[in-house]
């Protein structure tokens, strides 16, 4: 079956870094996703990684070992409006978009 | 800048009403998906559409359906609402991989 794993919730310090973990199986593979959710608003694009490595993106990189089925987002220097759900997602072998239940990061002062 | 609208933030409906959830992007995206979201599960998918006219279902289609008569509109319809299908719902729209999603609509079917 096709699964996507990531923790339900973590919690870092303002200044910090966090780095978000997701373990994906699917049929098939055509990238990995990484959203960002704030509470009661539409999800927003952060990153696609299709090929293994690490793609940085100002504060935000983001990481994939398709080997292992396994990709983590990495934030540094948090901040307050960091606090949101990040979702990760995996496409498929038909382009469909497998969907994680999302990782709720609190950050605290 | 890319742009997704779905037609209500907020709508309470009554047991046993048909429900229209309207959505409409401006990106002349082919790919357009509805989904529902629950706390504690991922997006799960409902029906998605490939092209006008044009509707599959997704993981969980049963007393839903949909329809798209133009390229950029593409309207959920629950038959028959039920208390369980009270939840948020994410209308989304791609080319090839990126989505963008609608602000959604929190749906209570009371």
């Amino acid at each position: 079956g096709q699964n996507i794993d990531q923790p339900t919730e973590m919690t870092a310090t303002e200044g910090a870094i966090v780095q978000i973990n997701c373990t994906y199986q699917t049929s098939g593979f055509n990238g990995l996703f990484w959203y960002q959710q704030h509470a009661g608003e539409a999800p927003t694009f952060l990153s696609y990684n299709v090929l293994d490595g690490l793609e940085e993106k100002g504060r935000f990189s983001s990481f994939l070992s398709r080997s292992k089925g396994y990709s983590y987002l990495l934030l540094k220097e948090l901040q307050m409006k960091d606090s949101a759900s990040y979702l990760c997602a995996s496409m498929d072998s038909n382009y469909q978009l497998i969907w994680g239940a999302g990782t709720k990061l609190i950050i605290k002062p | 800048d890319v742009k997704v609208t779905q037609s209500s933030r907020y709508l309470v409906k009554r047991t046993g009403e048909k429900v229209f959830l309207e959505c409409v992007q401006d990106m002349d995206h082919e790919n357009m998906f509805w989904y529902r979201q629950d706390p504690g599960l991922g997006l799960r998918l409902i029906y998605f559409s490939y092209d006008v006219k044009m509707k599959e279902k997704g993981d969980i289609p049963e007393g839903y359906s949909v329809s798209r008569e133009k390229k950029e509109r593409f309207s959920l319809i629950l038959e028959s609402a039920s208390t369980n299908q009270t939840s948020m719902y994410l209308c989304a729209s791609s080319k090839l991989t990126e989505a963008f999603f609608g602000q959604g609509t929190r749906l209570t079917v009371v």
